[in-house]
C-alpha cells in the first residue's frame, strides 16, 4: 500500500515551453503532497506543500508563479514549469503522506521525474 | 525546530565489510526518525522507521539503526555490504504528521569488490 506514481520519468523540453509532472497516489487518498527538487549530488530541497483542494504553500525562494502545483483531487498533484529554461533542469520528486504513515510523517515518494531543458 | 546532521558525504567500503552511516538529530518534540534510501534516477524508499517503540529497528535489506536519545543519534548499520547496497542514503526527522519530514543532506555509499 501507499504507492505513489510519478509522470512522465523523464522529459526534455525547448527553452520558454511548458512541462507538467503529474503526481498520483495509486491505493490510498493524499491530501497532501510535497513536491521536492534534487540537484546533483545535493539534497533534496522542498519547493511547496500541496494541500487538495487549497493553494500551495510554497519554500521561500521558489517562485510560485516558474512552479504552478495544483492539487484538484485527492489522488492527484500536478506540477507545472512555466516558461523552463536550462536553469530549471533538475530531478523533480513528488511525495505524499498518509494514514498508513502511523501519523508520524513518513513520506511516500514517486519515481520522480528529470526534466532537461535545453 | 528540526535538523539532521549526516556525517560523511561520502562512505567507501569493501564487499563483505560493514556499513555504518551516522546520523544525529535535534527535535524540540519526540522525534521519528527515518532512512530512506535512492538509487541513481529513482524516489526514495524507506529502509527503516524509529517510532518511539524498540530502541533498535530492522529495516529491509539486512540494514538496522539503533536509537540514541542520549547521543540524539540513529546511526544505520548492515554487518556485510553487498554490491547492490551502493546508493544515496537520507536520514530525516519528524516530529510527527503535523511537521515536515527534514532531511540530511545525504551519504553516498559506494560498494568495493
Amino acid at each position: 500500500g501507499a504507492v505513489v506514481s510519478q509522470h512522465p520519468s523523464r522529459v526534455i523540453c525547448k527553452s520558454g515551453t511548458s512541462v507538467k509532472i503529474e503526481c498520483r497516489s495509486l491505493d490510498f487518498q493524499a491530501t497532501t503532497m510535497f513536491w521536492y527538487r534534487q540537484f546533483p549530488k545535493k539534497s533534496l530541497m522542498l519547493m511547496a506543500t500541496s494541500n487538495e483542494g487549497s493553494k500551495a504553500t510554497y519554500e521561500q525562494g521558489v517562485e510560485k508563479d516558474k512552479f504552478l502545483i495544483n492539487h484538484a483531487s485527492l489522488t492527484l498533484s500536478t506540477l507545472t514549469v512555466t516558461s523552463a529554461h536550462p536553469e530549471d533542469s533538475s530531478f523533480y520528486i513528488c511525495s505524499a503522506s498518509t494514514l498508513a504513515g502511523g501519523g508520524t510523517g513518513e513520506l511516500f515518494f514517486g519515481e520522480g521525474s528529470r526534466l532537461t531543458v535545453l | 525546530a528540526q535538523s539532521v546532521t549526516q556525517l560523511g558525504s561520502h562512505v567507501s567500503v569493501s564487499e563483505g565489510a560493514l556499513v555504518l552511516l551516522r546520523c544525529n538529530y535535534s527535535s524540540s518534540v519526540p522525534p521519528y526518525l527515518f532512512w530512506y534510501v535512492q538509487y541513481p534516477n529513482q524516489g526514495l524508499q524507506l529502509l527503516l522507521k524509529y517510532t518511539s517503540a524498540a530502541t533498535l529497528v530492522k529495516g529491509i535489506n539486512g540494514f538496522e539503526a539503533e536509537f540514541k536519545k542520549s547521543e540524539t543519534s540513529f546511526h544505520l548499520t548492515k554487518p556485510s555490504a553487498h554490491m547492490s547496497d551502493a546508493a544515496e542514503y537520507f536520514c530525516a526527522v519528524s516530529g510527527g504528521s503535523n511537521y515536515k519530514l527534514t532531511f540530511g543532506k545525504g551519504t553516498l555509499l559506494t560498494v568495493n569488490p
